[in-house]
């Protein structure tokens, strides 16, 4: 079946511009992180979401990042009055449901954010 | 909160040999250790993983261990191939969460040389 779907794959934009960053699930799967990785380095968390419920945005750097997952499948990762240090990619996860450890996290190949 | 420190961060081998990767991990409430793959391009994709509760795991030529007591866990490869090459990541996971909050480490590249 399909997989993580993120789009757009590479988004350039201005210092100042907002962007908005689209990830589609894996069908069925409750949960949703969205996890951000600079280069060179590991994914860091950013936020989760059960069903449309956001239970821990604990890793969203600061107040320009929101995200929503409104009907509780399509989520949308964005990003205001955008910055040099935002430049990364932005990967999207599913699991079936995110508080059973023993489902694992299926990634999407992520969108690369570079801010001019 | 939870660390997790890997090494090396660049590992060349050639092919046919074995291949190494370690990480220690800081929070002693952590539980779920999974390894992943990361192709260029790719998002990671979950290779093998361990729970607290076993010492080493075994997937073909991917095996895992677990130290516990010392905080450490380490991806073992053998008969390395070409397309092993990648980056491969040890992550953490503290059930006291509640939910899959990975915690990754840097990162390793694997080279396999023909």
């Amino acid at each position: 079946g399909a997989g993580v779907s993120q789009s757009p794959r590479y988004k350039v934009a201005k210092r100042g511009q907002d962007v908005a960053l689209r990830c589609d699930p894996i069908s069925g799967h409750v949960s949703l992180f969205w996890y951000q990785q600079a280069l060179g380095q590991g994914p860091e968390f950013l936020t989760y979401f059960q069903n449309e419920a956001q239970l821990d945005k604990s890793g969203l750097p600061s107040d320009r990042f929101f995200a929503e997952r409104p009907e509780g499948s399509v989520s949308t990762l964005k990003i205001q009055r955008t910055q040099q240090e935002d430049s990364a990619v932005y990967l999207c996860a599913s699991s079936l449901i995110g508080t059973d450890f023993s489902q694992p996290q299926h990634f999407g190949d992520g969108t690369r954010l570079s801010i001019l | 909160g939870e660390n997790v420190e890997q090494h090396p961060s660049t590992l060349s081998v050639q092919e046919g040999d074995s291949a190494v990767i370690k990480c220690t991990y800081s929070d002693s409430a952590s539980n779920y250790f999974p390894w992943y793959k990361q192709e260029l391009g790719k998002g990671p994709q979950l290779i093998i993983d361990i729970r607290s509760n076993v010492g080493e795991k075994k997937d073909q030529r991917i095996a895992v261990t677990l130290n516990k007591t010392a905080k450490h866990f380490s991806l073992h490869i053998t008969e390395t191939q070409p397309e092993d090459s990648a980056v491969y990541f040890c992550a953490a996971i503290n059930k006291n969460t509640g939910f899959q909050k990975l915690v990754f480490g840097t990162g390793t590249r694997l080279l396999v040389s023909p």
